[in-house]
């Protein structure tokens, strides 16, 4: 069984760019959600997706969006950025059955630098 | 809304002591409670769910509803324990459910 992975591991951005984070979930994982961490704090949730479809979004605007695909990938997109933007952003995995429901399987983050 | 507060962003103590990191929630629904651990340089991972009610790595953790508290404790403090431990809560966003995170405790055990 495979653990959660996260490309690429760093990323340096300027101000109104775009980016893609991408991450594959554990095998067999049909949840994966988002979060963002900025230096001296807890993640905070961003989505989540649940069999390619959004079913949960926490405090962040439209500018921040997600895909996710059959083979357990995804993808986090943030158009527009901006300097506040900066922050390690993780995503992590959870299974439809018995423990793996509640229990996120972390990857080890995205580190994105907005100049 | 849900919300997690860990009050001690820096917890020092010796090896063989006691340790407790403290962790208060606010949640209206039924709430499920974890702690996470981030050692130097490795990924956020699970170290324990109220629900299982186990201990791992000498840790563990009760679940107050009275207090609103799940208090991570371990009687005797080892170095390899130093690390960053979250508090987290798993409620309901829509049809999701969502973590909330407290911010984070650094502990270091000193030898």
């Amino acid at each position: 069984e495979t653990g959660v992975t996260q490309s690429p591991t760093h990323l340096i951005k300027t101000r109104g760019q775009q980016v893609t984070l991408r991450c594959s979930s554990q095998s067999g994982h049909n949840t994966v959600s988002w979060y963002q961490q900025a230096l001296g704090q807890g993640p905070q949730f961003i989505f989540q997706y649940y069999r390619e479809e959004e079913n949960g979004r926490g405090n962040f605007p439209p500018r921040f969006s997600g895909l996710q695909f059959p083979n357990y990938s995804s993808e986090l997109n943030v158009n527009a950025l901006e300097l506040d933007d900066s922050a390690l952003y993780l995503c992590a995995s959870s299974g439809d059955r018995g423990f793996d429901t509640d229990t996120q399987y972390f990857g080890p983050g995205t580190r994105l630098t907005v100049l | 809304a849900q919300r997690v507060t860990q009050p001690e962003k820096l917890l020092s103590v010796f090896k063989g002591a006691p340790v407790e990191l403290k962790c208060n929630y606010s949640y209206s629904g039924s709430p499920e409670l974890f702690w996470y651990v981030q050692y130097s340089r490795q990924r956020l991972q699970l170290l324990l769910r109220h629900i299982s009610r186990e201990s791992i790595k000498g840790f563990t953790a009760d679940l107050n509803k009275g207090e609103t508290s799940f208090h991570l404790k371990k009687p005797f403090a080892q170095e390899e324990d130093s690390a960053m431990y979250y508090c987290a809560l798993s409620g309901v966003s829509g049809s999701a459910r969502q973590l909330t995170f407290g911010s984070g405790t650094q502990l270091t055990v000193l030898p």
